[in-house]
C-alpha cells in the first residue's frame, strides 16, 4: 500500500525555526515527486512547492519561495518543509501529496501536520 | 500564476440531489484539471484526474466534464458520505494552483 505518514503537530514560538517530514512507503520514492500544500484555518489549499527525490530537484511557488526550503533525503525515503524563522502567519496544517513523474496530479496525501506558532 | 475560481462557494443539498460544482481557469489549461474531495479533520482525497477520469475507487456518481477554461464536476444522487469540500487544481502551469474550494452542506 502506498503511503505518505507525516510528522506529528508541532507548537513553536515566533523566530523559531521548525522542519516537518514526510515518509513515503509502499512505492519507489525516487520515482515520483512529493509536493507540499498549505491550509490555513478555514481556509482553502495553497500549492507550495515540490521535489523529485531522485535527483533533488525542486519547484517553488512564487508565494513561497524564500520563505521555506524543501528537501529530501532519499536513502530514508522522507521529504521535509522547513522554515528558518517562523511566524504566526505560517499556522497552518501542511500536507504531503505524491505526484507522478508523468502525470500530475496528488495522490495519496499525507495525514497533514499542524504547525501551531504563537508566542 | 493561473487563477482557480469555483462557484459556488458553498451550497445546500438534500440526500438524492443531483449537484453541479463549476471551476474556472484564468487561462486554457487543455484538460489539466483534478478535483479532490476533503471531509472535515482529514487530508485531501482525489476523485477524478484530467478533467474526467474516475479515480480508482470513487464511486461512479462521481463525474468530470470541460476542457480549456471551464470545468464542472457532477454528483449525481447525493449519498450522506458527499457531503464535503471540493476543490480542483490546475496542472498546466507551475505552480499547480487550486480553486479556493465549494463547501457541500446537507439541506
Amino acid at each position: 500500500e502506498v503511503q505518505l505518514v507525516q510528522s506529528g503537530a508541532e507548537v513553536k514560538k515566533p523566530g523559531e525555526s521548525l522542519k516537518i517530514s514526510c515518509k513515503g512507503s509502499g512505492y519507489s520514492f525516487t520515482s515520483y515527486w512529493i509536493g507540499w500544500v498549505r491550509q490555513m484555518p478555514g481556509k482553502g489549499l495553497e500549492w507550495m512547492g515540490i521535489i523529485y527525490p531522485g535527483d533533488s530537484d525542486t519547484r517553488y511557488s512564487p508565494s513561497f519561495q524564500g520563505q521555506v526550503t524543501i528537501s529530501a533525503d532519499k536513502s530514508i525515503s522522507t521529504a521535509y518543509l522547513q522554515w528558518s524563522s517562523l511566524e504566526a502567519s505560517d499556522t497552518a496544517m501542511y500536507y504531503c501529496a505524491r505526484q507522478s513523474a508523468t502525470t500530475s496530479w496528488f495522490d495519496p496525501w499525507g495525514q497533514g501536520t499542524l504547525v501551531t506558532v504563537s508566542s | 500564476d493561473i487563477q482557480m475560481t469555483q462557484s459556488p462557494s458553498s451550497l445546500s443539498a438534500s440526500v438524492g440531489d443531483r449537484v453541479t460544482i463549476t471551476c474556472r481557469a484564468s487561462q486554457s489549461i487543455s484538460s489539466y484539471l483534478h478535483w479532490y474531495q476533503q471531509k472535515p479533520g482529514k487530508a485531501p482525497k482525489l476523485l477524478i484526474y484530467a478533467a474526467s477520469s474516475l479515480q480508482s475507487g470513487v464511486p461512479s456518481r462521481f463525474s468530470g466534464s470541460g476542457s480549456g477554461t471551464d470545468f464542472t464536476l457532477t454528483i449525481s444522487g447525493l449519498q450522506p458520505e458527499d457531503f464535503a469540500t471540493y476543490s480542483c487544481q490546475q496542472s498546466y502551469s507551475l505552480p499547480y494552483t487550486f480553486g479556493q474550494g465549494t463547501k457541500l452542506e446537507i439541506k
